[in-house]
Order: C-alpha cells, then sequence, then structure tokens
C-alpha cells in the first residue's frame, strides 16, 4: 500500500503556480520522497526527489517540511502541457541491488486551465 | 534515441493465445523492472530484474514469464491470455546504485477478447 496521502484532483490556472501537497506521515529516516507524474496515455515521468532539504530542478521545486511528515511539489507556472497525474511516493534511496519497489498511489489529477 | 522502447505499442489478441512483449534500454541501467496499469489506473510492479537476476517477483500468475537475456532487455510472455490481462504494461529502468529515479517506456496495451 501507498505510504503517502494526496487529494484526489486539483484545478491550476495557466501560468500560474501549481501547489501539490502529500502527506508522509510515517516515512522512516531512509526514505526519500520522489514526484512523478502520468500524462495521458503515457509512462510516467521522473519529476524530482529530496530528503529534507528543499530541491529545485528544471521542471519543479520540492519543499519538505522540517519535520518530514509533508511535502508540496511546486511547478512555478503551469502549462497546459502540465496537466497529468502527479504521483508523491517514499522510498529509500539505497537498498538491495533492484529491489527498490516504487509502490505508485492513487496521484492527484492536476489540471491546468486555460 | 528513445530511452526505454516497447514493442508492441498496442497488442490485441484472443483468449488462450500466447504473446510477448518486449522492452529495450539504451541508458546503461542495471535493473528493468515491469509494471501493470489496470483500467482503474493502479501502476503496481510485477517483476523486477537486475543484471539478469530476477529480484522482485510480485504475486502475479506463472503465466506471466519475464526473461532478461541481457541486461539492456526484459521481455514479458504472456501464456494462456486471460480477459483480466487486458491492462496496459510499462517498462522501467534504473540505476542500481541508487534510487536516482525510473524511467519507463511508453507502454504497451494488451486488449484481450
Amino acid at each position: 500500500d501507498a505510504k503517502t496521502t494526496q487529494p484526489p484532483s486539483m484545478d491550476c490556472a495557466e501560468g500560474r503556480a501549481a501547489n501539490l501537497p502529500c502527506n508522509h506521515s510515517t516515512i522512516s529516516g531512509n526514505e526519500y520522497v520522489y514526484w512523478y507524474r502520468q500524462i495521458h496515455s503515457q509512462g510516467p515521468q521522473y519529476i524530482i526527489h529530496g530528503l529534507k532539504n528543499n530541491e529545485t530542478n528544471e521542471m519543479a521545486s520540492l519543499i519538505i517540511t522540517e519535520d518530514r511528515k509533508s511535502s508540496t511539489l511546486i511547478l512555478p507556472h503551469a502549462t497546459l502541457r502540465d496537466t497529468a497525474v502527479y504521483y508523491c511516493i517514499v522510498s529509500p534511496f539505497y537498498s538491495g541491488a533492484g529491489s527498490y519497489q516504487l509502490t505508485f498511489g492513487k496521484g492527484t489529477k492536476l489540471s491546468v486551465i486555460p | 534515441d528513445t530511452a526505454v522502447s516497447q514493442t508492441p505499442k498496442y497488442l490485441v489478441t484472443q483468449m488462450g493465445n500466447d504473446k510477448s512483449i518486449k522492452c529495450e534500454q539504451n541508458l546503461g541501467h542495471d535493473t528493468m523492472y515491469w509494471y501493470k496499469q489496470d483500467s482503474k489506473k493502479f501502476l503496481k510492479i510485477m517483476f523486477s530484474y537486475n543484471n539478469k537476476e530476477l529480484i522482485i517477483n510480485e504475486t502475479v500468475p506463472n503465466r506471466f514469464s519475464p526473461k532478461s537475456p541481457d541486461k539492456a532487455h526484459l521481455n514479458l510472455h504472456i501464456n494462456s491470455l486471460e480477459l483480466g490481462d487486458s491492462a496496459v504494461y510499462f517498462c522501467a529502468s534504473s540505476q542500481a546504485a541508487g534510487n536516482y529515479g525510473y524511467t519507463f517506456g511508453s507502454g504497451t496495451r494488451l486488449t484481450v477478447v
């Protein structure tokens, strides 16, 4: 079972920031927070991951609370192409080779509105 | 070049048939996976291979048999196809040394009629 809780859906106006929350209150000390998204009819796409510090890359920013029990994925300027299901996943970074098991929950369906 | 490629993209077949889905990655990753996404859109892992060795084998009917001829390829063979096997099957790969993120293929939509 997924160890994260996300709202089932969200809307965001095009050009505005999309803030997607995720609760992971049972996260372990060795687990990272990963975000993936799945655009309709495509395979999931890795976005970003972090342990406890905030992270930023060309796609998004990840804000993790100090107690690590929740996080927020930020798409700074949402476009129509960002419409997708966004998955928040907790998983160890180091594990036995090949034994990572990304467990996908239901995710948040983000709709970017013109 | 496509990083993780699956063939075919669509597969329609009759119940009872045997079919294969092929997956290849050109990322130099050590680990490959098969995931199944059912009609309710849940993504579930089926198998994980590391350097041609089976690591994860979730509760999957033994009609499903993965084959890894080398670490760049992981094929999925399905015997005696059933209606409930209809789903989208995704192949993925990752580095074994650390979870830097998975790269997924574009999926194979299997329809059993």
